[in-house]
């Protein structure tokens, strides 16, 4: 496939925990995105990297932070995890230079109780 | 702020009847514009893309994509539907800074 995998596929947490989701990919892309997807509301971005130790904030990222120490991994953080961001987390990279556009990984399922 | 807007959020067909699902998008600059699949369950793939050139763009099984850019629109179509097509297709533009911005989706359910 894209040599983009994310793990956990599918977790269950409850209300407070702190929960980590990675994405990681073999293909040394520089830049690296965090979605959220919910019915009615389409994917909406949550935090992005340009780079190693680069990263920016996107339209929903409030509850979430990111590290990127290598650029093969991508983490995704709920510091204290909260109902409303029960949610699939989609992570992405961008194959621009190849003309691919963006490639998705297969999703993190993510129930907060 | 960018933004891209579905006008449909359910579409209900039957086989072989034509398909077009509008797609608007509200930034000012050179965009780049894609329409994304998602199969139940499954995550997102490409279906097509337009960066330049010629406004009318092919993409997998069939579908098709038409660039207005005095009408920011990029909608999708297909003359004829089976019952695979049946998903979610999402609308996105990709605009300075890297950053992917998707319509809400539309839901396309195709009746055998």
């Amino acid at each position: 496939d894209a040599g983009i995998t994310q793990s956990p596929r599918h977790k269950v947490t409850e209300t407070g925990t702190p929960v980590t989701l990675r994405c990681h990919q073999t293909e040394n892309h520089r830049y690296m995105y965090w979605y959220r997807q919910d019915p009615g509301h389409g994917l909406r971005l949550i935090h992005y990297s340009y780079g190693v130790k680069d990263t920016d904030k996107g339209e929903v990222s409030d509850g979430y932070s990111v590290s990127r120490s290598k650029t093969e991994d991508f983490l995704l953080t709920l510091e204290s995890a909260t109902s409303s961001q029960t949610s699939v987390y989609f992570c992405a990279i961008n194959r621009d230079s190849e003309g691919y556009g963006y490639t998705f990984g297969s999703g993190t399922r993510l129930t907060v109780v | 702020a960018q933004s891209v807007s579905q006008h449909n959020h359910h579409v209900i067909l039957s086989e072989a009847a034509s398909l077009e699902l509008g797609c608007n998008y509200s930034y000012g600059g050179t965009v780049n514009l894609f329409w994304y699949v998602q199969y139940p369950g499954q995550h997102l793939q490409l279906l097509l893309k337009y960066f330049s050139g010629d406004p009318l763009v092919k993409g997998i099984k069939g579908f098709e994509a038409e660039f207005i850019k005095s009408k920011f629109s990029f909608n999708l179509r297909k003359p004829s539907v089976q019952w695979s097509d049946t998903a979610e297709y999402f609308c996105a533009v990709y605009v300075v800074g890297g950053k992917l911005i998707f319509g809400q989706g539309t839901e396309l359910s195709v009746k055998p």
